[in-house]
């Protein structure tokens, strides 16, 4: 079974420019999670779906991210623009509708880095 | 006081060794609890889920206490193998900042 898949895996932008990742869960996980992680934190919840509703967003910069799970399944994160301090790792996970004893699979994550 | 709270370490321990991971959270009506296990550039895997009555896997314990609010991971026989970063997950889902272990020969 393929697991979470993430793209791209590294990317490098300039201070101000838009920069999107994508997000491909487990078939049939319905709820989604984006996370945001820097080094030496644990992962930091931006966002999460369940099916295409965006259930708690709470914590997403809304000014400058954000997000769509047009239907359910993929989803993209944008930051636009972006600043020197998004520079991070931005982590995928997905999960069966209130995860229970399985937990959250993540994908690989998407370094980011802003110069 | 933070949702989750978690001693990030280091814990430098020798092989062998029997090592102690605590995490308190703050809200009561948290439900599923979980350890990851993450690797140095890699992302977070589940280790175990956490259950009031105990869950083991081998030299893996995990523990939840409702009382006090905290859950607990223990490590025994420490191998080279077991060296990462031990993350606390309570219901969000929000994890904990980590704990890194090192187990030295």
């Amino acid at each position: 079974e393929a697991g979470v898949v993430q793209s791209p895996r590294y990317k490098i932008i300039e201070k101000k420019q838009p920069v999107a990742f994508w997000c491909n869960p487990i078939s049939g996980h319905n709820t989604l999670y984006w996370y945001r992680q820097n080094l030496g934190q644990g992962p930091e919840l931006l966002i999460r779906y369940e099916n295409e509703e965006a259930v708690d967003d709470s914590q997403l910069p809304k000014d400058r991210f954000s997000a769509e799970r047009l239907k359910g399944v993929d989803s993209t994160l944008k930051i636009q623009p972006a600043e020197l301090g998004d520079s991070a790792v931005y982590l995928c996970a997905s999960s069966a509708l209130r995860a229970l004893g399985n937990g959250y699979t993540f994908g690989s994550g998407t370094r980011l880095t802003v110069v | 006081r933070k949702e989750v709270e978690q001693d990030p370490g280091p814990f430098n321990v020798p092989e062998g060794a029997t090592v102690a991971f605590n995490c308190t959270y703050s809200n009561s009506a948290s439900q599923s609890f979980f350890w990851y296990r993450q690797d140095c550039r890699k992302e977070p895997k589940l280790l175990m889920s956490v259950y009031s009555s105990g869950n083991e896997d081998g030299r893996f314990t995990a523990q939840l206490n409702r009382a006090s609010q905290y859950i607990s991971l223990l490590i025994r026989d420490s191998k080279l193998s077991d060296s990462a970063t031990y993350l606390c997950v309570v219901p969000g889902p929000t994890f904990g900042r980590g704990t890194s272990l090192i187990v030295h020969p």
